[in-house]
């Protein structure tokens, strides 16, 4: 079966420090990655999305960026973090199912930045 | 894709049917009706899809009605624990159709004892 890691599970970071978040996908190959966040009590916000290795797509114009080096890793980094980059970051993956051909997806446990 | 409407909030109570509704007045012929739920402080978890016919797993039943312009989800049995925001999302299923999901505000469901 497929699964879906992601840490670290809480950051507390400064302003203007670095970030790094992690997440891979064990039991399936070339997922749909993707990167959300959530901020306290409101809905998800996409920020990219990947199809395949090196290939990016940005939803939201920040000082965020992503990489996939690997098949099933995704990276989301920052060079210098703002307050409001704090919220509640979700990893997700899709692939074709074995039911239908449909592309519903599976989120990791996420990782709570709180940016100070 | 198409827009959803869901109420923002809705209770149940503990053991009975929780219908959960949602308007997508301008589904497009290829585009799927998908839910998902989000416990507090989890990931959304993702419960059904379909695309014209009824469908029933072990988490819920979907009920998509015939100019599939709305549909409602169905939890029989509510316990305390499907506590959670809620999400309609309608659209494409395919490769050539992309690959975002749009989250909108949800429906927060409260399950009373």
């Amino acid at each position: 079966s497929q699964t879906i890691h992601q840490w670290p599970a809480t950051l507390v970071q400064p302003v203007g420090s670095p970030l790094s978040l992690e997440c891979t996908v064990e039991g399936t190959s070339n997922p749909n990655l993707y990167w959300y966040r959530q901020a306290a009590g409101r809905g998800l916000q996409l920020l990219f999305y990947s199809v395949g290795i090196g290939q990016i797509s940005s939803e939201v114009p920040q000082n965020l960026s992503a990489s996939r080096p690997q098949d099933r890793q995704f990276i989301l980094s920052s060079k210098k973090l703002l307050l409001s980059d704090s919220g509640f970051y979700l990893c997700a993956w899709s692939g074709l199912s074995g039911t239908g051909g449909t592309y519903e997806q599976y989120f990791g446990p996420g990782t709570r930045l709180t940016v100070t | 894709d198409a827009k959803t409407t869901q109420p923002p909030s809705m209770d149940c109570a503990e053991g009975r049917a929780a219908n959960l509704p949602c308007n997508h007045s301008t589904i497009s012929g290829n585009e799927y009706v998908y839910w998902y739920r989000q416990i507090h402080s989890q990931g959304p978890q993702y419960i059904i899809h379909g695309l014209k016919n009824n469908e029933t797993n072990e988490m819920a039943s979907l009920i998509i009605t015939e100019d599939r312009k709305s549909s409602t989800l169905i939890l029989p049995h509510a316990t305390l624990r499907d506590t959670a925001v809620y999400y309609c999302i309608v659209r494409v299923a395919s490769w050539a159709g992309g690959f975002k999901t749009i989250f909108g505000a949800g429906t927060r469901l409260f399950v009373k004892a």
